[in-house]
């Protein structure tokens, strides 16, 4: 069946840091796949989403494209803030039928 | 930006007793559905709607019920809470057709004692 896996953590860096959380999927078919974000004691939002090969989503000075060839949708920001401290979650919605697949959460902390 | 509720937001509650977490939206969406995040923030798929009167069971197993009657409503019931089910629970919700993304509620919090 479909798969999200996502770099564990937790990532720990200093602040205006380059930000890279790795994630890769199994999918047959063409999935959508997104990135959401989830604030303490908060539900999980939104953060960028991509429905097709090469496609960018970019939102706050995230992004991530979506690379078919190597099955990759990873999340970068150029310089992180503390801010930006909550975990992050890889997803897919599968083809056949809408559900969500999620990564199992990367945890970042970014220090002043 | 999300009309999607939940409540209560927090909850303990003795083992034994019967409880439900409700889940509301007001956008109309079709598919609802309920998520068991674990503390190592893990999500799992506990149920999930389509619409009014469908119903599924996701892919953790859960004592859990649900229904859907109308539309903007999705509650969740433990007829019998225990130890194990103490845990955060998220609702969401997205509209009709495919890659369309989910809108979350914050979230109960609830712990069985």
């Amino acid at each position: 069946g479909d798969s999200v896996t996502q770099m564990e953590g937790p990532v720990t860096l200093s602040e205006e840091a380059f930000l890279t959380i790795n994630c890769t999927y199994t999918a047959t078919g063409y999935p959508s796949l997104f990135w959401y974000v989830q604030y303490p004691g908060e539900g999980l939002q939104l953060l960028l989403k991509a429905t097709k090969a090469d496609d960018k989503g970019s939102n706050k000075g995230f992004e991530a494209t979506y690379r078919k060839e190597t099955t990759s949708f990873h999340l970068e920001k150029g310089s992180v803030q503390v801010s930006d401290s909550a975990v992050y979650f890889c997803a897919l919605s599968d083809q056949g039928t809408y559900k969500y697949i999620f990564g199992t959460g990367t945890r970042l902390k970014v220090l002043a | 930006e999300a009309d999607i509720y939940q409540t209560p937001r927090y909850l303990v509650i003795g083992t034994g007793k019967k409880i439900t977490l409700e889940c509301s939206q007001t956008m109309g969406h079709d598919k609802m559905y309920w998520y068991q995040q674990d503390p190592g923030m893990e999500l799992h798929l506990i149920h999930y709607s389509y619409g009014v009167n469908s119903t599924e069971k996701g892919d953790l197993s859960s004592e859990s019920t649900v229904s859907r009657i109308r539309t903007e409503h999705f509650p969740l019931t433990l007829e019998s809470a225990r130890p194990s089910h103490t845990s955060q629970y998220l609702c969401a919700s997205s509209p009709r057709g495919g890659h369309e993304k989910l809108f979350f509620g914050s979230g109960t919090q609830l712990s069985v004692l």
